[in-house]
């Protein structure tokens, strides 16, 4: 049962718009959710996380928005640079000192067309 | 900057051999993690370590198993390799740090199984 889910395998967007990434969750014992964008051939690398405390986290073009009710987070990125075009991941814990691994959503592999 | 590395970026083995993946990280965190990444199911977890000597069972664990002798190496061992384990393994670390889960992953390791 897959409990961090990204419905969107792909998504094109347009260099300078926004584009804005989804994720949905059933675990209710999650806490902390985590983006992470990957390269092919390279390791994910962090971009943005929030805890269940607060609805929204921003980090220069990045922001993560929580909606706990509906078991939803999403990122934004305003303005997309071609560089954006990366697969992105959802992950979320429930939190005990870190200890756990993340579970991670199959990933939206977003495309930047100029 | 956190750094995680590893071991051999690519690597080809035959079905039935012992194979070793080693993950060295230099920030002193207590958790470390490994991963697999196959197309359209994300990122799985095979085995974690919260300190030196333990582990702990991931999500997918059968055929795998690690070893944790110094806190800055966490090792995976495929001990009879075979063709379903071609995939990208991924090794991760983090702090224990109880305001925080981020996880901060090496470059992988892309092995094919012959």
């Amino acid at each position: 049962d897959q409990q961090v889910k990204q419905n969107s395998p792909s998504l094109s967007v347009q260099e300078g718009r926004i584009s804005i990434l989804n994720c949905d969750y059933t675990n209710s014992m999650f806490d902390y959710f985590l983006w992470y964008k990957k390269y092919p051939a390279e390791g994910p690398t962090f971009l943005i996380s929030i805890s269940s405390i607060k609805d929204k986290n921003e980090d220069g073009r990045f922001t993560v928005f929580l909606n706990k009710s509906a078991k939803h987070l999403s990122l934004h990125i305003v303005p997309s640079q071609p560089g954006d075009s990366a697969v992105y991941f959802c992950a979320a814990s429930a939190r005990g000192g870190g200890a756990d691994g993340l579970t991670f959503g199959k990933g939206t592999h977003l495309i930047i067309q100029p | 900057d956190v750094k995680v590395t590893q071991s051999s970026r690519y690597l080809v083995k035959r079905t039935g051999e012992k194979v070793f993946l080693e993950c060295v990280q230099d920030m002193d965190h207590e958790n470390m993690f490994w991963y697999r990444q196959d197309p359209g199911l994300g990122l799985r977890l095979i085995y974690f370590s919260y300190d030196v000597k333990m582990k702990e069972k991931g999500d997918i664990p059968e055929g795998y198993s690690v070893s944790r002798e110094k806190k800055e190496r966490f090792s995976l061992i495929l001990e009879s390799a075979s063709t379903n384990q071609t995939s990208m393994y991924l090794c991760a670390s983090s702090p224990r740090d109880r305001d925080s889960d981020t996880q901060y992953f090496g470059p992988g390791t892309r092995l094919t199984v012959l």
